[in-house]
């Protein structure tokens, strides 16, 4: 069984502030990660993925995120908000049992002039 | 590379009718997925089938929900009858293999249904 747990699901922050949203995961297998974007009535993209090489993931838009099997952890950062990066983000996590894809109930993030 | 299409994009239904969504995947796709997205909460997946086979339907709601991928590429989601707790967004993805947790799955914009 997998589950993805999304801390805070609104996230307000300033333009050009760090932005932290954060994922924990359950995952009786080596676990694969995910973080997608939806941004208003259009379909998930995917901003970048964890399979097991390097623990820190670079994504698109500037984005990145650390997997941390201690912390069963895999939270997304960008070191300068863009007024752009507004949306709603979602965390998945599968394995190598199928293709499932498990999501978290994603984290609306608020990007302020 | 053409994204994976899906209509329509909006739909609106009375409770007991029937509806019926269609989902064209990326060419060369083998696996393709139809999941639901209720307003607030993130895409649950309701059935995963690999070329015109079913791997895992073990969320769809059988007595009111089909789908079928007939010759392998595109597929339908059928809801009869409709219930008010079916209005969602319902989401198609495709990925090239879908037999490893590692394949990125492409998302289409979806369909908002709602059932008044």
């Amino acid at each position: 069984a997998q589950s993805v747990t999304q801390l805070g699901s609104h996230v307000s922050v300033s333009e050009g502030a760090l932005v932290l949203l954060r994922c924990n995961y359950s995952s009786s297998v080596p676990p694969y990660l995910f973080w997608y974007v939806q941004y208003p009535n259009q379909g998930l993209q995917l901003l970048l993925k964890y399979t097991s090489a390097a623990t820190l993931v670079k994504g698109i838009n500037g984005f990145e995120a650390e997997f941390k099997k201690s912390e069963t952890s895999f939270h997304l950062t960008k070191p300068s908000a863009h007024m752009s990066d507004a949306a709603e983000y979602f965390c998945a996590v599968s394995n190598n049992a199928g293709n499932m894809l498990t999501f978290g109930g994603g984290t609306r993030l608020m990007v302020k002039p | 590379e053409a994204g994976v299409a899906q209509s329509p994009r909006y739909k609106i239904i009375e409770k007991r009718q029937s509806v019926a969504f269609w989902c064209n995947p990326i060419s060369g796709h083998a696996t393709l997925y139809w999941y639901q997205q209720i307003l607030g909460q993130g895409p649950k997946l309701l059935i995963q089938f690999q070329n015109n086979g079913v791997v895992d339907d073990s969320q769809l709601p059988k007595d009111r929900f089909s789908a079928e991928r007939l010759k392998g590429v595109d597929s339908t989601l059928k809801i009869q009858p409709a219930k008010l707790e079916d209005s969602a967004v319902y989401l198609c993805a495709s990925s090239l293999r879908g037999q490893r947790g590692r394949d990125t799955q492409y998302f289409g914009p979806g369909t908002r249904l709602t059932v008044l």
